[in-house]
């Protein structure tokens, strides 16, 4: 397995249901990142993590737990969520420290919230 | 205020022909661009950066221009190809220590038309 992979590629739950996004980076990389792209909107960056240490929350929900158990791993845990919730979810993975660097994506978790 | 634009949110071009992306951002400390390409289905793939201490940047077909007076950067791919026909984002980051944080545009869709 190569690259970023997510799981799962689709994803429809109610909103009282709880579920998690799966992340995995195959790239030896150090930081890692949670978007939300919702229609007609740009990527909106919600969490960063570096070296495992959550560096940025973009004034996301409480409804929405990330967790990086390591470097290699992202999860988003997602709870009591409601229908604008409803988006694509990517994760990337870039290496940091050595000035900028770009990012690299999964292929997204279609999320749809009932 | 979205500090991306990406004002057309879709161009069409004839096969062989330049295809021109534009992108403007409003914030005079970003110091480092990127464009990704984004088929159906699949994450942003990386294609090109360029840093505010250059002009121009070019990987073969792909050329990036970029004016800091204007605040402007585009895209140029010549000869342009059908397999070219995706959403193109570009993206923009101030540079700062750690994890680098990029803002992007909402997104073209180019049509490369055989």
């Amino acid at each position: 397995e190569t690259g970023v992979t997510q799981t799962p590629r689709h994803l429809v739950m109610g909103m009282t249901n709880k579920k998690s996004l799966k992340c995995e980076q195959h790239l030896g990389h150090n930081a890692m990142y949670w978007y939300k792209q919702s229609a007609k909107k740009p990527l909106e960056l919600m969490f960063v993590y570096n070296f495992k240490e959550q560096t940025e929350n973009n004034s996301v929900p409480s409804r929405f737990s990330p967790e990086c158990p390591n470097s290699s791993h992202l999860f988003l845990h997602l709870h009591t969520l409601q229908p604008e919730d409803s988006a694509l979810y990517l994760c990337a993975s870039s290496r940091e420290g050595q000035g900028p660097n770009e990012q690299y994506f999964g292929p997204g978790t279609r999320l749809t919230v009932t | 205020d979205q500090q991306v634009k990406q004002n057309s949110p879709s161009l069409s071009v004839q096969e062989g022909r330049i295809s021109i992306l534009n992108c403007d951002y409003t914030n005079s400390m970003f110091d480092y661009f990127l464009w990704y390409k984004k088929y159906p289905a699949e994450g942003p793939t990386f294609l090109i950066s360029i840093s505010s201490i250059k002009d121009k940047n070019e990987d073969g077909r792909f050329t990036v221009f970029l004016n800091k007076s204007a605040k402007h950067l585009s895209l140029h791919i010549v000869p342009s190809q059908p397999g070219d026909s995706a959403v193109y984002f570009c993206a923009a980051s101030a540079g700062n220590s750690g994890t680098y944080k990029y803002i992007f545009g909402t997104g073209t869709r180019l049509k490369v038309l055989a």
